[in-house]
């Protein structure tokens, strides 16, 4: 099994530039999970999607931020215009409701967003 | 208050010493609790559940106190591969909340 798989690993751009993460969800699984991680705030949850539906966008930070999931294999999450604080790594997670443990999250190894 | 709080370290220990974190929450309908793990830079993985009052495996033992509202885990014999940091999280109506994380050292 592959994983969750990120990209890019790392993303340096300037101030007021769009940045697009993308996320590959493990196979089979049906929800899917955007966090930010800082030192200050630590993991954040962003966004949730069940079957491709964003079910929960309430931690999403502002209109500068949003995430599409056009199909069960790929999701984005877009930041327009980016600004230094914005600066973090934002993790993708997948789970499956349909296995024993539905709760269990699994990450992928993040993308690390610098904004200058 | 915060929803999930942890002790935030650092903790150093000797090799073979017994460490114990604590973390309590807020939401006492939480359904269940878990453990993970996250190395330096690295992403979070899971180390345990916590669904009823304990859970123990190999070295590590997670338990659950409903009443206080607090989560411990306890690692004995630590090796140096424990170095990480540990986030307490609560699960509740798919949601997970994380703590900030207490940073484990262990040291030869």
């Amino acid at each position: 099994d592959a994983g969750v798989i990120q990209s890019p690993r790392h993303e340096v751009t300037e101030m007021g530039q769009e940045v697009t993460l993308r996320c590959k969800p493990i196979s089979g699984h049906n929800s899917l999970f955007w966090y930010r991680q800082t030192m200050m705030r630590g993991l954040e949850l962003l966004i949730y999607f069940n079957n491709n539906v964003p079910i929960d966008d309430s931690g999403m930070p502002e209109d500068r931020f949003s995430a599409k999931m056009p199909n069960a294999s790929f999701s984005t999450l877009k930041i327009q215009p980016s600004e230094p604080r914005d600066s973090a790594v934002y993790f993708c997670a997948s789970s499956s409701i349909y296995s024993g443990e539905p709760e269990t999250q699994y990450f992928g190894p993040g993308t690390r967003l610098l904004v200058l | 208050r915060k929803e999930v709080e942890q002790d935030p370290g650092p903790f150093n220990v000797p090799e073979g010493a017994t460490v114990a974190f604590n973390c309590t929450y807020s939401n006492s309908a939480s359904q269940s609790f878990f453990w993970y793990r996250q190395d330096c830079r690295k992403e979070p993985k899971l180390l345990m559940s916590v669904y009823s009052s304990g859970n123990e495996d190999g070295r590590f033992t997670a338990q659950l106190n409903r009443a206080s509202q607090y989560i411990s885990l306890l690692i004995r014999d630590s090796k140096l591969s424990d170095s990480a940091t540990y986030l307490c999280i609560q699960y509740s109506n798919y949601k997970l909340t994380f703590g900030k994380g207490t940073l484990l050292t262990v040291n030869p």
